[in-house]
């Protein structure tokens, strides 16, 4: 089955722990993105990734990290968590950045920061 | 930057027909989607507009105006498994991968 996934789904952790949250997708895409969604304000793009080794920060990359060493990965990696990084956090794929190419989302991951 | 503004919520009664506003002020523009997003779920792709018009896919229509920054969606006979947030996102110019969204419209459908 196509799908992106994500892990944990869930993650209550406390300031200053370093956490990672891993994506991966099984549908050969070359562009990645990672989004976080919070009350009133939508999704936010935080990073993305065009391709193996290419990626750009979003609107909101303070205090995140992602690397895209193979193509199938984007993992997203907060060094020092703080509580406003508590948010609902998406990962996203699609066939190329080109306009058309429709976004396919993971389930989702919702971390609390305490 | 960019600019998304959408209705926060709209009601509206099974079987009727609802239409969804998204103006949006960007530096350019390479594209607008819709997405539909239910409770606690990750949203879905709905509808793709880059050239001016109306396009029909089923009980879903989406339009859109460059020249304006307007884009609506309509959402026609509504079904009671219609009520989601649905959400405006613009491709600008800035680069390929940079997707900006609106907050998202709450659609509430009643009996």
């Amino acid at each position: 089955e196509a799908q992106v996934t994500q892990n944990p789904r869930y993650l209550i952790t406390v300031t200053g722990k370093k956490l990672t949250v891993t994506c991966s997708q099984n549908m050969n895409h070359e562009y990645m993105s990672w989004y976080r969604q919070d009350p009133g304000l939508g999704l936010r793009q935080i990073y993305y990734s065009m391709n193996v080794e290419v990626t750009d920060k979003g609107d909101v990359p303070e205090g995140y990290k992602v690397s895209r060493k193979e193509k199938r990965n984007f993992p997203l990696i907060l060094e020092s968590p703080s509580p406003n990084q508590t948010s609902l956090y998406f990962c996203a794929s699609s066939l190329s950045s080109s306009g058309s190419n429709e976004q396919f989302f993971g389930p989702g991951t919702r971390l609390t920061v305490l | 930057g960019q600019n998304i503004d959408q209705p926060t919520e709209m009601t509206a009664t099974e079987g009727a027909i609802v239409q969804i506003n998204c103006t949006y002020q960007t530096s350019g523009f390479n594209g607008l989607f819709w997405y539909q997003q239910h409770a606690g779920e990750a949203p879905t792709f709905l509808s793709y507009n880059v050239l001016d018009g109306l396009e029909e896919k089923g009980r879903f229509s989406s339009f859109l105006s460059r020249s304006k920054g307007y884009s609506y969606l309509l959402l026609k006979e509504l079904q009671m498994k219609d009520s989601a947030s649905y959400l405006c996102a613009v491709i600008g110019t800035d680069s390929w991968g940079k997707l900006q969204f609106g907050a998202g419209t709450q659609v509430v459908v009643t009996p």
